[in-house]
């Protein structure tokens, strides 16, 4: 079974701070995608990143995949309210057609 | 395209009841899964499909049944419901490998 530790659990901060969501496994994910989540819905897709090294950058968010693609992190820069939610992280089998979820990372950004 | 539908939106079992959550895609995916998610947490699979006729158990089974007739119904069974089967059900189908997740809204189930 792959497992992945998403840390920290829970993170409040001021609009405008910096903030770093991590994702950590002993295992190799063929591709790693990091999903938010908002109250009352499902998860929906921010990123996926594939190969070892990779960065992407979505406006604030950037996100890098490990270069052993064990692990991946989710930095964003002048937090807004409106990024208020539950960051998941999940990693694709080598089939990629099954996902292992990390345990989510609720972030709380007040005005 | 209403892409994954599931019902009911909110269900409460007493103990020892059955039910039968509903999932139905128009996306004409094969795979299909069955994810819980409980308070402030990650998802943890409960069963998948990879095309009609095939379901597989995933991380969480027990306590569950799924069924895969058509391709686009994929029913989760719970028999004899338990307060641990408490949860948010998200039902969720990919186009194909390393594709993304695409959800439903989920099934709140509350079990007294």
């Amino acid at each position: 079974t792959q497992l992945l530790e998403q840390s920290p659990q829970f993170l409040s901060i001021q609009e405008g701070e910096n903030l770093t969501v991590y994702c950590n496994s002993s295992s190799v994910f063929s591709s790693l995608q990091w999903y938010r989540q908002e109250p009352g819905e499902g998860p929906v897709l921010l990123v996926t990143v594939v190969t070892g090294g990779e960065v992407k950058k979505l406006k604030r968010l950037t996100f890098q995949f490990g270069d052993a693609r064990k692990d991946s992190s989710l930095h964003i820069t002048a937090a807004q309210p409106g990024d208020t939610g539950l960051y998941l992280c999940a990693g694709a089998n080598n089939a990629g057609n099954m996902l292992t979820f990390g345990g989510g990372t609720r972030l709380m950004v007040k005005p | 395209n209403a892409g994954v539908t599931q019902t009911p939106k909110f269900r409460i079992l007493k103990i020892g009841q059955s039910m039968t959550l509903q999932c139905t895609q128009d996306m004409n995916h094969n795979y299909m899964y069955w994810y819980r998610q409980d308070p402030g947490m990650g998802l943890k699979l409960i069963y998948y499909s990879v095309g009609a006729g095939i379901t597989d158990k995933g991380e969480v089974p027990n306590g569950y049944n799924v069924s895969r007739s058509t391709t686009e119904d994929f029913p989760l069974r719970l028999e004899l419901a338990a307060p641990s089967q408490t949860s948010v059900y998200f039902c969720a189908t990919i186009t194909g490998h390393s594709s993304p997740l695409h959800f439903g809204n989920g099934t709140r189930l509350t079990v007294t």
